[in-house]
Parts: structure tokens; C-alpha cells; sequence
């Protein structure tokens, strides 16, 4: 099955900063890869996605970056808020239904 | 439609009973997947069900775990004896078709002890 590492674990910006969050992924196969972001006590819950025919998608503050030859996509958040602060998973999937999730990072933002 | 539902949300069972785990899927969505949830592993895909029929069941940790899938409305995730470790949050989700989001039911808490 695919592997997918998430990297960092934890990570902690002041309020108004950039928080940029990096995954990789095994199977070149892969073809849709979310983000879900979990509050505390909360489930999951998508916050953007990227399918490999795109290099690059942006909502509002939040962007997602894909490099399919070296089988990396990152998650970059601009200006970011206390509300930002939680746990964000990235995932990848190939069969279109399998979605292996990365281990997450705990975000922090401190005002 | 109230979304995925999960049932109980929260379990606290001694060590060595059965368990069941309920959720009832997004009506119309072919996809359902269960996943444990811990502190040192993150998310882990325990089983995944494609038009009711288990397809990958990889994720599941051994011989005590147990999904099923009768219909497409209802799905059962059994732990038969549970132990101290398999204490977390399990989480089901389904997908409506390829390629699209994922959407989560609320979760159960387990703690076994």
C-alpha cells in the first residue's frame, strides 16, 4: 500500500506568520491528495485538495504545492490566525477510494 | 442528511469483552473506511469497504478485530477480547465517489481497561 510521511510533527508560529507543512508519498500512482484539518475533540474535516493533473491550488489564505517527480505536496498557510491551531493530516490516495493519511502535525498558532 | 453517523461515541469496557463499533455511512456513498486514531500513530486504515465488500483489510491489527458490512447503510467494526491497547478513537468515513472527499463521522472513544 502507500506510504506517506508528514513532516513536522509539531510546529508552532507566531500570529501573522506563514505555517508550511510538508508530505511525501510512495506510490507514483497516487492521483488525489487532500487536507483535513482536526480540532480538538473534533473529526477531520477537508480544508483543500489537489489531484495530480495541478501543481498548485489556492483558497484564501491556505495553498496547496504538488511535485509529482519527487512525490511531495505541501500545505502553506499565509497570515495565520489562533483559529488556524490544530492538528492538519495530509493523505494521499491512488485507487480513488483508498486514502492513506499522514501521522499529523500539531499546529500552534500563538498570538 | 446528518452526515456519517457513529455509535456509541464514547466506550469504556474492561479488558477482555467484546466490543462493537457502529457507523452508518452518508446515504448513497459507495466508500466506507475505518480508521483508529492514536497519539504516537495518527491515522491508521484499519479496513476499507467498496460497495459493501471488504477490499483491503491490511490496516487490521490482528485476529481480534472483525468489520462487517451487511448492507449498504450499516457497518460493524467488532474487537473480540479487547485489550488496554486498543484504547483510542475510531473514526469511520465515507466517499462518495473516486477521487473526492472523505467525510467523518464523530468517532468513538474507546478506552479499554
Amino acid at each position: 500500500g502507500e506510504n506517506v510521511e508528514q513532516h513536522p510533527s509539531t510546529l508552532s508560529v507566531q500570529e501573522g506568520d506563514s505555517a508550511v507543512i510538508k508530505c511525501t508519498y510512495s506510490d507514483s500512482a497516487s492521483n488525489y491528495f487532500p487536507w483535513y484539518k482536526q480540532e480538538l475533540g473534533k473529526r477531520p474535516q477537508l480544508i483543500i485538495d489537489i489531484r495530480s493533473n495541478v501543481g498548485e491550488k489556492k483558497d484564501q489564505r491556505i495553498a496547496v504545492t504538488l511535485n509529482k517527480t519527487a512525490k511531495h505536496f505541501s500545505l502553506h498557510i499565509t497570515e495565520t490566525q489562533p483559529e488556524d491551531s490544530a492538528v492538519y493530516f495530509c493523505a494521499a490516495s491512488y485507487t480513488g477510494n483508498q486514502f492513506y493519511f499522514g501521522t499529523g502535525t500539531s499546529l500552534t498558532v500563538i498570538p | 442528511d446528518a452526515g456519517v453517523i457513529q455509535s456509541p461515541r464514547h466506550e469504556v469496557t474492561e479488558m477482555g469483552q467484546e466490543v462493537t463499533l457502529r457507523c452508518k455511512p452518508i446515504s448513497g456513498h459507495n466508500s466506507l473506511f475505518w480508521y483508529r486514531q492514536t497519539m504516537m500513530r495518527g491515522l491508521e486504515l484499519l479496513i476499507y469497504f467498496n460497495n459493501n465488500v471488504p477490499i483491503d483489510d491490511s490496516g487490521m491489527p490482528e485476529d481480534r478485530f472483525s468489520a462487517k458490512m451487511p448492507n449498504a447503510s450499516f457497518s460493524t467494526l467488532k474487537i473480540q477480547p479487547s485489550e488496554p491497547r486498543d484504547s483510542a478513537v475510531y473514526f469511520c468515513a465515507t466517499v462518495p465517489k473516486l477521487n473526492t472527499e472523505a467525510f467523518f463521522g464523530q468517532g468513538t472513544r474507546l478506552t479499554v481497561v
